[in-house]
């Protein structure tokens, strides 16, 4: 069965700390990644996503991640947080090369980042 | 750009009430999703409609659920009877279409927060 898995469920870092959340999936094809961000009161908005090509891919706010494609990660990194990044964090796959367009959503990762 | 817009944003129902959510889509989105996010989870796709018709509906529970698109544009999710379990967010995205096989940009609105009773 086609799963996305978050390990870490809640992260606290303080202002300036480096971020990285871990996302590994599982399913036996191709499959195109993302990262979606929610912040308090907002909508699910677009992080970043990797189709093809280089691997390390960069996303807004100075975000970026890397798809492993041998250990079917694509972890999500950004240097040093600020406290506007405090938000929830899904990841999410979509298998390539059927009709629909479905993403498989992790469990997703709260940050709080301290001031 | 005008975004997805859903309503109602809040729903307070009793068990075994019906329910319906509205959702627009982004002007000229020809796909839009129907997606349920239980509190601690992640969303989980419910209905995809390529126009006004259905792609994928294979995890939508048929026997109380049911969503409509009828001129390819709004769409509308129905829950009758609604049971303690189906308390969620209720998302809908939209995306451009005719990008198929997960390449199509999902954009998101605020969702519905449904609470049962």
């Amino acid at each position: 069965a086609q799963s996305v898995s978050q390990h870490n469920h809640h992260v606290i870092l303080s202002e300036a700390a480096s971020l990285e959340l871990g996302c590994n999936y599982s399913y036996g094809g191709t499959v195109n990644l993302f990262w979606y961000v929610q912040y308090p009161g907002q909508h699910l908005q677009l992080l970043l996503k990797y189709f093809s090509g280089d691997p390390l891919v960069k996303g807004i706010k100075g975000f970026e991640a890397e798809f492993i494609k041998s250990k079917f990660s694509f972890n999500l990194r950004k240097p040093s947080v600020q406290w506007s990044d405090t938000a929830e964090y899904f990841c999410a796959v979509s298998p390539t090369g059927g009709a629909t367009n479905k993403l498989i959503f992790g469990t997703g990762t709260l940050l709080a980042v301290q001031p | 750009e005008a975004g997805v817009a859903q309503s109602p944003r809040y729903k307070i129902i009793e068990k075994r009430q019906s329910v319906a959510f509205w959702c627009n889509p982004i002007s000229g989105h020809a796909t839009l999703y129907w997606y349920q996010q239980i509190l601690g989870q992640g969303p989980k796709l419910l209905i995809q409609f390529q126009n006004n018709g259905v792609v994928d509906d294979s995890q939508l529970p048929k026997d109380r659920f049911s969503a409509e698109r009828l001129k390819g544009v709004d769409s509308t999710l129905k829950i009758q009877p609604a049971k303690l379990e189906d308390s969620a967010v209720y998302l809908c995205a939209s995306s451009l279409g005719g990008l198929a096989g997960g390449s199509d940009t999902q954009y998101f609105g605020p969702g519905t927060r449904l609470t049962v009773l």
